[in-house]
């Protein structure tokens, strides 16, 4: 099944180091997104890309950087990890085109990071 | 930019019970009302959406309302079952731009 994967799922790292979390998809799909997830504070964008020459900001991209290499990778980078980075990260696919009156997205498996 | 509210953050049933979540948002704008279920260490998924063309959505167990006027939307789990157990979202967009999401709510569903 075309499906959505995340690298690596856990993580450990420490205060000042550079960290970079991958996301794979076989869905063939142009759009992707990362979300931070904490605990009473849903899900939160950090950065989005709607096709490989195409990155945007989100509500949370200070501390992050992303790189699209291709239509099905979408990497998320801590270039100095802070204790406050320590979260659930997620990052999600959809296949809806512009002009389109829907958005579903399809969500990896998350990766949980620790900054120590 | 868009602002949604998500009330309860909790919420404690009985199996057999209904459960009402309520969003509201603040971009008149918005058109694309979805909601995702987080089951215990799952990734979300998509349970159930809404357009603003139309009122109310149901499928089996689970409905949505939306009242574009108040700009609020619910969702209904009726005769929940322990299954229902999960952390569930509600989101906006305006079409195919960017989901704005709620901060959730935990539904435990007692036997």
């Amino acid at each position: 099944d075309a499906d959505v994967t995340q690298t690596p799922r856990n993580r450990i790292t420490k205060t000042g180091k550079r960290i970079m979390l991958e996301c794979s998809q076989t869905k063939g799909h142009d759009r992707m997104y990362w979300y931070r997830q904490d605990p009473g504070l849903g899900l939160r964008l950090i950065y989005y890309s709607f096709d490989v020459k195409d990155i945007n900001k989100g509500e949370i991209s200070d501390g992050y950087s992303v790189s699209r290499q291709a239509q099905a990778k979408f990497s998320l980078s801590l270039e100095s990890a802070i204790p406050n980075q320590t979260a659930l990260y997620f990052c999600a696919t959809s296949d809806a085109p512009p002009g389109a009156s829907y958005n579903e997205q399809f969500f990896g498996p998350g990766t949980r990071l620790t900054v120590l | 930019g868009e602002n949604v509210e998500q009330h309860p953050s909790t919420l404690s049933v009985q199996e057999g019970d209904s459960a009402v979540i309520k969003c509201t948002y603040s971009d008149s704008a918005s058109n694309y009302f979805p909601w995702y279920k987080q089951e215990l260490g799952k990734r979300p998924q998509l349970i159930i959406d809404i357009r603003s063309n139309v009122g109310e959505k149901k499928d089996q167990r689970i409905a949505v309302t939306l009242n574009k006027t108040a700009k609020h939307f619910s969702l209904h789990i009726t005769e929940t079952q322990p299954e229902d157990s999960a952390v569930y979202f509600c989101a906006a967009s305006l079409g195919y731009s960017t989901l704005t999401f709620g901060k959730g709510t935990m539904l435990l569903v007692s036997p």
